[in-house]
């Protein structure tokens, strides 16, 4: 089993529509929370940083931590073409600045 | 956000050449760098953590010898793969870690080795 998962899609969506995107992870050392974009060819781009459990909200973006359920969500209002891209959650404990990884979700939203 | 560059974006060598890529924190210090490559259609895979002014600590089954890194200043740090082979090629990214403890990526480095 692998520490981070995450669906890999591919997720298509028409424009406007809400983006739903998720992780689960096994560590419960996990404290630290994030969600990257990435475009082909391209490097991560970070979305949102989280500590711990609860919800953190960046324009169109909201990111949600449940650390209780080892669950993590990436919510995309009124998505855009530009939206179109592989997102990456990445963890990390308190203690250790190495990320583990989920494997990317692809999404395409369609104009 | 900070802000990471690479340099090369691309780089096309030979079999048996050796290939420098450099990373760069433009707007922060960085004690801590980590060079990642990925495969088409994966997530990426750490290879080494890059301490500035220490020796590179290496993830199990990246050979040291062979990708060689050096983390000389708080802003730079440069990956060179020695004796490349078709096999190293791949896209490789650096990422730094800002004093806060987040990572920024750069734009990665497309190497093939002919």
């Amino acid at each position: 089993q692998k520490e981070v998962e995450q669906d890999p899609g591919p997720l298509s969506v028409p424009e406007g529509a809400i983006v739903s995107l998720n992780c689960t992870y096994s560590n419960s050392a996990f404290q630290y929370f994030m969600w990257y974009r990435q475009y082909s060819r391209k490097g991560p781009e970070l979305l949102m940083y989280t500590y711990s459990s609860g919800n953190k909200e960046d324009g169109r973006f909201t990111a949600q931590v449940d650390k209780s359920s080892k669950y993590i969500s990436l919510f995309i209002r009124d998505s855009q073409p530009s939206d179109s891209a592989t997102y990456l959650c990445a963890m990390r404990p308190g203690n250790d600045y190495k990320l583990s990884f989920g494997a990317g979700t692809t999404v395409t939203v369609r104009a | 956000g900070a802000v990471v560059s690479q340099h090369p974006s691309r780089v096309i060598c030979k079999s048996g050449t050796s290939v420098k890529i450099e990373c760069r924190s433009l707007d922060f210090q960085a004690t801590t760098m980590f060079w990642y490559r990925q495969f088409p259609k994966q997530s990426l895979m750490l290879m080494a953590t890059s301490n500035e002014g220490s020796k590179a600590t290496y993830e199990q089954g990246v050979e040291k010898d062979k990708f060689l890194i050096n983390h000389a200043s708080l802003t730079l740090s440069t990956l060179t793969v020695t004796s490349a082979h078709p096999e190293d090629s791949s896209f490789y990214i650096c990422s730094a870690r800002d004093p806060g403890g987040v990572q920024f990526f750069g734009p990665g480095t497309r190497l093939t080795v002919l």
